[in-house]
């Protein structure tokens, strides 16, 4: 069965430390991992996307790994801001075959993020 | 500016009365789909359109329809709505064939939904 498991559930960090959450998936055949980042009440943006050749992909603050032989992904933040309180969530993208490109995204649960001053 | 709305934001309603939710994008998006949010779960797939007509099921259709008339809008139809149907609905859309990882793919603000 397809699915995306995230930990921790919930993190708190104060203002300026780094943290990294988690993404584990059994999904297959693998297409692509995204990560993105919601805020209470608001729909997901996306951070980074990256395929089966990519191992790390930053965007600013925010680098994602990439380890497709163990099924592992993981999200850095930097420097932690106040901005940054928000849930983040693993996408990833399983090929359904014969469908001439149309990828099934399964999403995890999400890791909500709390940064205190 | 490019976007995907939904309306309305928020909605309470009483069980069995018909409502509709509204899904407009403005890219020429082929793909339009609809999920659904709850706490302690992930966003769980309800319908989608890979083009206008053509619309399948998603892993939690029960109780929910769609239509796509038109390639801009995606309305999801909650015929006789029931409190298990409380949840936060999102809309997105990408460009079909986005299977490679260049697509993006938008979501919509969210239709927080009540159902009492």
């Amino acid at each position: 069965k397809n699915q995306v498991e995230q930990s921790p559930q919930s993190l708190i960090i104060l203002e300026g430390k780094n943290c990294t959450l988690q993404c584990n998936y059994t999904v297959s055949p693998f297409s692509n991992l995204r990560w993105y980042k919601q805020d209470t009440g608001r729909g997901p943006v996306s951070l980074t996307i990256m395929t089966f050749s990519e191992n790390t992909k930053s965007n600013g603050r925010y680098t994602a790994t990439l380890d497709a032989d163990t099924k592992q992904s993981s999200l850095h933040i930097t420097a932690s801001q106040l901005s940054d309180s928000a849930s983040y969530i693993c996408v990833v993208s399983a090929v359904l075959r014969g469908s001439g490109g149309y990828n099934k995204l399964i999403f995890g649960a999400g890791t909500r993020l709390a940064v205190h001053p | 500016e490019a976007q995907v709305t939904q309306n309305p934001r928020y909605l309470i309603t009483v069980t069995g009365k018909k409502l509709t939710v509204t899904c407009s994008q403005n890219m020429n998006h082929e793909y339009m789909s609809w999920y659904r949010q709850d706490p302690g779960l992930g966003l769980r797939q309800i319908y989608y359109s890979m083009n206008v007509e053509v619309t399948d099921k998603g892993d939690v259709p029960e109780g929910y329809k769609v239509s796509r008339k038109e390639k801009r809008n995606f309305p999801l139809i909650l015929e006789s709505p029931s409190p298990n149907q409380t949840s936060l609905y999102f809309c997105a859309s990408g460009r079909y064939g986005w299977g490679s990882g260049h697509g993006g793919y938008t979501f919509g603000s969210g239709t927080r939904l009540t159902v009492v």
